[in-house]
């Protein structure tokens, strides 16, 4: 079975510009959450979607967004990018999110200029 | 105000021994407790978990131990082996939700 696939994996951006970021559950999960990992503040919950509908989200601005598709692929957005977005992305899936067992993807590096 | 904290950011440990991986949180209303461990370059992993209804939960060389009174959690991986050496994060749940909360990290080196 293959694991969540997050792509692209590296991204350089400049500030004000927007980015999306996209992450493939593994088969069959229907839940997706996004994390932030920065050095400073360790892994941040993002937000959590499930069949198509944000189900939870954690203390972001709203220059993060998201959605998910019928096929329970899902993007990330980030508009007007700041240095401070500068960090590791994460994805994780799981069969229907709360405490089943999440598995996460390899994630996306963003850096902000 | 960080809610899970693990104040220790690194520990060493000699190859065999017991390693100790601490944790604590603020919010009482945390039922759910999981130990992630992530390698560079990956993901974090899946290790054990533990339900506030419980103190100990085993699985091969890892056991969890939770004290509710304390707000206070721990890992032990016994015996330590060099390819446990990796960041290990401690995540709470609430309400059994989807918002999973995690610690900074604890990076864990184990020497040969």
């Amino acid at each position: 079975k293959a694991g969540v696939t997050q792509t692209p994996r590296y991204l350089i951006k400049t500030r004000g510009q927007q980015v999306t970021l996209s992450c493939s559950p593994i088969s069959g999960h229907r839940s997706v959450s996004w994390y932030q990992q920065t050095p400073g503040q360790g892994l941040q919950f993002l937000f959590e979607y499930f069949s198509e509908t944000q189900r939870n989200k954690g203390n972001f601005p709203g220059r993060f967004s998201g959605r998910q598709f019928s096929n329970s692929r899902s993007e990330m957005n980030v508009s007007t990018l700041e240095l401070g977005d500068s960090a590791l992305y994460l994805c994780a899936s799981s069969l229907t999110g709360g405490v089943d067992e999440q598995f996460f993807g390899p994630g996306t590096r963003l850096t902000v200029l | 105000d960080q809610q899970v904290k693990q104040n220790s950011p690194s520990l060493s440990v000699q190859e065999g021994r017991i390693s100790i991986l601490n944790c604590d949180y603020t919010n009482s209303m945390f039922d759910y407790f999981l130990w992630y461990k992530k390698y560079p370059a990956e993901g974090p992993t899946f290790l054990i978990s533990i339900s506030s209804i419980k103190d100990k939960n085993e699985d091969g060389r890892f056991t969890v131990f939770l004290n509710k009174s304390a707000k206070h959690l721990s890992l032990h991986i016994v015996p330590s082996q060099p390819g446990d050496s990796a960041v290990y994060f401690c995540a709470a749940i609430m309400n059994y939700g989807q918002n999973f909360v995690f610690g900074p990290g604890t990076r864990l080196s184990v020497l040969p």
